[in-house]
């Protein structure tokens, strides 16, 4: 089966530009997860979607970022407008199943670079 | 709250020499453990996990086990390759909220030379 697709791998955008990530979950995977590693710290959960509803989203952290599933297809990260802090590598997930116990698969990233 | 700590890297070993990344947690309740690795260029790859106390997970060589009295889950190899060269991250799943998501370490980059 295909894996998690995301693009693009590297995108640089000057601060106050907007960028939009994109992410496609493997066929049939119900929840989709976005992550985030800064600046070489730890991976750290942004949200979580069941199917097109955002189950968590207490990651998220500000205003600018606006997640969306519509469909509960493929999902887009946008954030509007960047800001330097924003830098780091953006990674998706999907599951079959709600919970953690066997892990997820996750994409390759996505490597944004404000500047 | 929940967190992973590992230790500082970057770890810079030998080819077959052997490997111990450590990773200590602070968790409520009984999570699942996971070890994930990042080779150059590449996404997360889940290397092993651990879903209850005294299990051990173990993939290509690489062993862990579930330490509960402890709160451990140190990565293990016997003889490195220079092909394990890549960033480690241990966590945890998160259960409360039921949402499944997962806390990460910060990470430990290994280096293997020939």
């Amino acid at each position: 089966e295909a894996g998690v697709t995301q693009f693009p791998s590297h995108s640089v955008i000057e601060k106050g530009q907007t960028v939009t990530l994109r992410c496609d979950p493997i066929s049939g995977h119900d929840n989709l997860y976005w992550y985030r590693r800064v600046m070489g710290k730890e991976i750290k959960f942004l949200l979580h979607f069941v199917k097109e509803s955002k189950q968590d989203e207490s990651g998220m952290p500000n205003n600018r970022f606006l997640a969306e599933r519509t469909g509960g297809t493929y999902s887009t990260l946008k954030v509007q407008p960047a800001e330097l802090e924003d830098s780091g590598v953006y990674f998706c997930a999907s599951s079959q199943d709600k919970g953690a116990n066997y892990g997820y698969t996750f994409g390759s990233g996505t490597r944004l670079t404000v500047v | 709250g929940n967190s992973v700590t590992q230790m500082e890297g970057p770890v810079t070993l030998s080819e077959e020499a052997f490997l111990t990344i450590n990773c200590t947690y602070t968790a409520t309740g009984y999570p699942s453990l996971f070890w994930y690795v990042q080779y150059p260029g590449e996404g997360l790859q889940l290397l092993l996990k651990a879903t209850k106390a005294d299990d051990k997970g173990s993939n290509k060589g690489f062993e862990a086990t579930y330490r509960k009295e402890t709160t451990s889950f140190h990565l293990e190899k016997g003889s490195v390759q220079v092909s394990d060269s890549a960033v480690y991250f241990c966590a945890l799943s998160d259960r409360s909220g039921n949402t499944g998501k997962l806390i990460f370490g910060q990470g430990t980059t290994l280096q293997v030379k020939p």
